[in-house]
């Protein structure tokens, strides 16, 4: 079945540790997202990549970091600068980025610092 | 700037009875609009979208949502609520002319027996 998959769907960090969450995709879709979402707010763009090798920041990068080396593959890494990382991220991907494209999304990543 | 507001944080309604989730926006283009559904600790599903269509879209579990630009509204509607409904729902509009979403903050549907 063609879909988002995201790994794990809890992770535990200590502070001061780097983390990477998976988030791969069968879907051949060229635009890859990654969000943030706090209880009581929408969600909010950290990163998104329209092609291979290319990666913009969205609205609250700071912290975080991407790569996209392959197509089907968009993987995010929490770094120790980002100072509030618990939260639930949730993976997207689109066919291309255009506005009236709809965006398909993983399972999430529940993370949690401790 | 474009942005989204959803007017209720939490709508609770009994079961058969309709649903109204409200959604105003404002955008300096003709925008594209949808509506996500979230089952708790799950990822996001597509409900509905506009795209300078019909103002009127039928999405999938009998929701349904008008867009007008008058009002600059995209209320999400339902004639009778199913417990399986409960759940939150997020109204989205592209920003600008490329392909960012910016996201309402939520509504919380509740339904009572």
């Amino acid at each position: 079945d063609g879909g988002i998959t995201q790994s794990p769907k809890y992770l535990f960090r200590k502070e001061g540790q780097n983390v990477t969450l998976s988030c791969e995709q069968n879907l051949n879709h060229d635009a890859m997202y990654w969000y943030r979402q706090d209880p009581g707010q929408g969600l909010r763009l950290i990163y998104y990549s329209q092609i291979v090798n290319d990666f913009q920041k969205g609205d609250i990068a700071e912290g975080y970091s991407v790569s996209r080396e392959k197509k089907e593959s968009f993987p995010l890494t929490v770094t120790s600068a980002q100072k509030n990382p618990t939260a639930f991220y949730l993976c997207a991907s689109s066919l291309k980025g255009s506005g009236g494209t709809e965006a398909f999304f993983g399972q999430g990543t529940r993370l949690t610092v401790v | 700037a474009q942005s989204v507001t959803q007017l209720d944080s939490h709508v609770s309604v009994s079961e058969g009875t309709p649903v109204l989730l409200r959604c105003n926006y404002s955008s300096s283009y003709s925008p594209s609009l949808f509506w996500y559904v979230q089952h708790p600790n799950k990822g996001l599903q597509l409900l509905l979208k506009y795209t300078s269509a019909a103002t009127l879209v039928k999405g999938i579990n009998g929701f349904e949502a008008e867009f007008k630009k008058s009002e600059t509204s995209f209320h999400l509607t339902k004639p009778s609520a199913h417990m399986s409904d409960a759940a939150e729902y997020f109204c989205v509009v592209t920003r600008d002319s490329n392909y960012q979403l910016i996201w309402g903050a939520g509504t919380k549907l509740i339904i009572k027996p």
